[in-house]
């Protein structure tokens, strides 16, 4: 099954330009995590965000965290052609033993 | 970080045939190990939990004899696709957790002639 949607579908931006990916998620959560996915390969992780935190950064990226709207946001600024990928967010629920439950993902191109 | 690995990364079989799928935590052990399916420009689904020492856990949908789950050890769990057909061509993960965060393997592409 899977926690969310997330938008947009698919990004299309010109290196340098930011990208905003946004996820929403639909039951209570301990964490939320982001991934990376590039084309048919294995997913790299990116960074996670506890639920009682508001916001994460790490070096370009930046993970906000709306647990009352049971929402969070990817923004990669500064944007490079090798940051192409599929980008997925993940859901680890309370209760659960880490089982992640993944966004419908965002298909991001970047244009040299 | 904790390095999965799978194997095979790649396999093509004939329909009505079984493929087994390796996944192993290479430097830590894992009491539980997750396997996604993967669909061409789809997400991941969750398939299933495998637990060590204990019967796996199967998400709602998927059918338990024809992903048979072992895991047999605290770093091995193995996903066998039992008579595969066409449909059952995907991409399948399998990923463990250390602490808080999980590591995923590499993948394997399945295709079903």
């Amino acid at each position: 099954s899977q926690q969310g949607e997330e938008d947009p579908q698919a990004l299309s931006i010109q290196e340098g330009e930011n990208a905003t990916m946004n996820c929403s998620y639909k039951t209570s959560i301990n964490n939320l995590q982001w991934y990376r996915q590039n084309s048919g390969r294995g997913l790299v992780h990116l960074i996670l965000i506890r639920s009682n935190e508001r916001e994460k950064h790490s070096g370009r990226l930046r993970v906000t965290l709306d647990t009352s709207k049971k929402s969070s946001s990817l923004l990669i600024t500064a944007s490079r052609a090798a940051d192409t990928a599929s980008y997925f967010c993940a859901t680890d629920a309370t209760g659960g033993y880490n089982k992640l439950i993944f966004g419908a993902g965002t298909r991001l191109a970047v244009h040299p | 970080g904790a390095v999965v690995s799978q194997h095979p990364s790649w396999v093509i079989c004939k329909s009505g045939t079984s493929v087994k799928i390796e996944c192993r935590s290479l430097d830590f052990q894992a009491t539980t190990m997750f396997w996604y399916r993967q669909f061409p420009k789809q997400s991941l689904m969750l398939m299933a939990t495998s637990n060590e020492g204990s019967k796996a856990t199967y998400e709602q949908g998927v059918e338990k004899d024809k992903f048979l789950i072992n895991h047999a050890s605290l770093t091995l769990s193995t996903l066998t696709v039992t008579s595969a057909h066409p449909e059952d061509s995907s991409f399948y993960i399998c990923s463990a957790p250390a602490t808080v965060e999980q590591f995923f393997g590499p993948g394997t592409r399945l295709t079903v002639l």
